[in-house]
């Protein structure tokens, strides 16, 4: 089946413009995560959606990050006044269930902001 | 995951199996083992994951020693497609949902 898509694949912007990354999960996965990855660094944890509703937001890294996600599906991570310090891949990850670690990662989007 | 230790790399040849082992000596009796592989400029990937017993998929084989204290997984017919850092964690099946990832076994699959 369809896994975890996410789009754009490469997004480049120029320093203090807003971005949307977008993730479609894999259906029936109630569990929705973002994560970012800078070259060479580990998985940051940002935020997770069970549902529509996210009750974990604390690695979103400020307050011009945010999400969001309707309908139990396709959810958008938007990075207002972007930084340099924003670079990085964005993963998104899908799980049947919160307590069940098979999360299923997309492609990522890499953002360049210059 | 500071409670995993994996070896920094490891070479095998195209064909061949490939074991890579994790040590995880404080393991709790309500952990898992979870193995993820994240191939150069994708995202990770979820291979496989077990709590005592052996397990198989399509993708590999996760042997467990009886103590749980360590575990192997096997690529029974490794493929240049395989090379990737590969990760092992521990989790217990809770709401920690944060995955975090060591610095794994970067694998390189020769012709």
């Amino acid at each position: 089946g369809a896994g975890v898509s996410q789009s754009p694949s490469n997004k480049v912007t120029e320093k203090g413009k807003d971005v949307e990354l977008r993730c479609d999960p894999i259906s029936g996965h109630t569990a929705l995560y973002w994560y970012r990855q800078s070259l060479g660094q580990g998985l940051e944890f940002l935020i997770y959606f069970q549902g529509n509703s996210a009750p974990d937001k604390s690695g979103l890294p400020s307050d011009r990050f945010s999400a969001e996600r309707t309908g139990g599906s396709v959810s958008t991570l938007t990075i207002q006044r972007t930084q340099q310090e924003d670079s990085a891949v964005y993963l998104c990850a899908s799980s049947l269930a919160a307590a069940l670690h098979e999360q299923y990662f997309g492609p990522g989007t890499r953002l360049t902001v210059t | 995951d500071a409670k995993t230790t994996q070896p920094t790399s490891m070479d095998c040849a195209e064909g061949r199996a490939a074991n890579l082992p994790c040590n995880h000596s404080t393991i709790s009796g309500n952990e898992y083992v979870y193995w993820y592989r994240q191939i150069h400029s994708q995202g990770p990937q979820y291979i496989i994951h077990g709590l005592k017993n052996n397990e198989t998929n399509e993708m590999a084989s996760l042997i467990i020693t009886e103590d749980r204290k360590s575990s192997t997984l096997i690529l029974p017919h490794a493929t240049l497609r395989d090379t990737a850092v590969y990760y092992c964690i521990v989790r217990a099946r809770s709401n920690d949902y944060k995955l975090s990832f060591g610095a794994g076994t970067t694998v390189t699959v020769r012709a």
